[in-house]
């Protein structure tokens, strides 16, 4: 099973309002990361939140970490038509091999405007 | 501009038949991965490499293999023995260690019949 599970699947929004959707994770992890897939292309890293931090920001973006709950949260705040993508959060676990990351089923985000 | 490029965009094959993807970076990165992703699933990793002359499995390896003789190539094949290769497939690079971001290139999409 994915270590990562992003909630909700699908989100649809108008121009201007916040997107939140949450990850949740299994075992302990180093990091968390983000990322976003625009349709038919590769990922895009977004923002890495490592396991000793709570709260990210970058531009319109807001991250947050809880780590007692494994879980962790990506906001989008006045969303835009170009935010409309899916967006995977991906673990790297407490293991000896780095690089491996766990990727989520994703959340796919709609914004019209 | 740096980044990574992944060849040909779409391919197909009949059934039975092995099929290489190329994958080049220019961004100098120590590490290569290629991720499978099949709809409403998440990535799912196939081999990665941490330096030249040396890769590892990841998840799900059967019926796939890969080479990296050079920094900045690492080829997968596709082989008869995977049973459902049909797929859209990702190649990615990081920088060594922790917290490195992944920079993905834009896939390949892969359909066999």
């Amino acid at each position: 099973s994915q270590q990562g599970e992003e909630d909700p699947q699908a989100l649809s929004i108008q121009e201007g309002e916040n997107a939140t959707m949450n990850c949740s994770y299994k075992t302990s992890i180093n990091n968390l990361q983000w990322y976003r897939q625009n349709s038919g292309r590769g990922l895009v890293h977004l923002i890495l939140i490592r396991s000793n931090e709570r709260e990210k920001h970058s531009g319109r973006l807001r991250v947050t970490l809880d780590t007692s709950k494994k879980s962790s949260s990506l906001l989008i705040t006045a969303s835009r038509a170009a935010d409309t993508a899916s967006y995977f959060c991906a673990t790297d676990m407490t293991t000896d091999s780095w690089g491996k990351l766990q990727f989520g089923a994703g959340t796919q985000v709609v914004v019209t405007p | 501009d740096g980044g990574i490029t992944q060849s040909p965009k779409y391919l197909f094959r009949k059934e039975g038949q092995n099929v290489t993807l190329s994958c080049e970076q220019n961004l100098n990165h120590d590490a290569m991965y290629w991720y499978r992703q099949d709809p409403g699933q998440g990535l799912r990793l196939i081999y990665y490499s941490q330096i030249v002359n040396d890769f590892q499995k990841g998840d799900i390896a059967e019926g796939y293999s890969v080479s990296r003789e050079k920094k900045e190539s690492f080829p997968l094949t596709v082989t008869s023995a995977q049973k459902n290769p049909t797929a859209f497939y990702l190649c990615a690079s990081s920088i060594k260690g922790r917290s490195s971001p992944l920079h993905f290139g834009n896939g390949t999409r892969l359909t066999v019949t």
